[in-house]
């Protein structure tokens, strides 16, 4: 069964709003790390934030992680229209299991 | 942008066909990937490979196979293709001990 589980699938906002994404899990991890997908396109890799890390920022992205929650959040700020993709955190249980991942959020960032 | 190739980006196939989906990555990566993407977006674990003539199933592997022959090749083959199989296919590398994974582009597959 997958591992993330992201809320809310679907996302709709006006340009220059920010944009929450959370994903809960089920075991112990190693690192969550959250990736980005353009339409028919394959992942990109965004930001990874490990199990001793509560708070990670990069550019206009910040993520944050509960592990007594099993919960992460991706903010997106100061959004734009090429933000629009869908996105999905993946859980790395130890640094030898494959990467699982989410089911992801859609999000649509209206000019 | 990755190094990391898959091919064909579109392939319309018959029920019955024996496929072979193409992923070669350039950047010396010793883990590789494939994951099935269906229309709702989740991704499943197909396959995966630590290594020259290491291969490992995922949770969706019973009806493909894939072989490492080569660091930087890893196909994935379709014995005979059902419509169940039309997804979009995604392939992924990483080094060792690296964490974050490179995708290719992705081959998204019809079966009629």
């Amino acid at each position: 069964s997958q591992q993330g589980e992201e809320d809310p699938q679907a996302l709709s906002i006006q340009e220059g709003e920010n944009a929450t994404m959370n994903c809960s899990y089920k075991t112990s991890i190693n690192n969550l790390q959250w990736y980005r997908q353009n339409s028919g396109r394959g992942l990109v890799h965004l930001i990874l934030i490990r199990s001793n890390e509560r708070e990670k920022h990069s550019g206009r992205l910040r993520v944050t992680l509960d592990t007594s929650k099993k919960s992460s959040s991706l903010l997106i700020t100061a959004s734009r229209a090429a933000d629009t993709a869908s996105y999905f955190c993946a859980t790395e249980a130890t640094g030898n299991t494959p990467l699982v991942f989410g089911k992801g959020t859609r999000l649509s960032v209206i000019a | 942008e990755a190094d990391i190739y898959q091919t064909p980006r579109y392939l319309v196939i018959g029920t019955g066909k024996k496929i072979t989906l193409e992923c070669s990555q350039t950047m010396g990566h010793d883990k590789m990937y494939w994951y099935q993407q269906d229309p709702g977006m989740e991704l499943h674990l197909i396959h995966y490979s630590y290594g020259v003539n290491s291969t490992e199933k995922g949770d969706l592997s019973s009806e493909s196979t894939v072989s490492r022959i080569r660091t930087e090749h890893f196909p994935l083959t379709l014995e005979s293709a059902r419509p169940s199989h039309t997804s979009q296919y995604l392939c992924a590398s990483r080094r060792q001990g690296g964490e974050k994974l490179f995708f290719g582009s992705g081959t998204q597959l019809s079966v009629l």
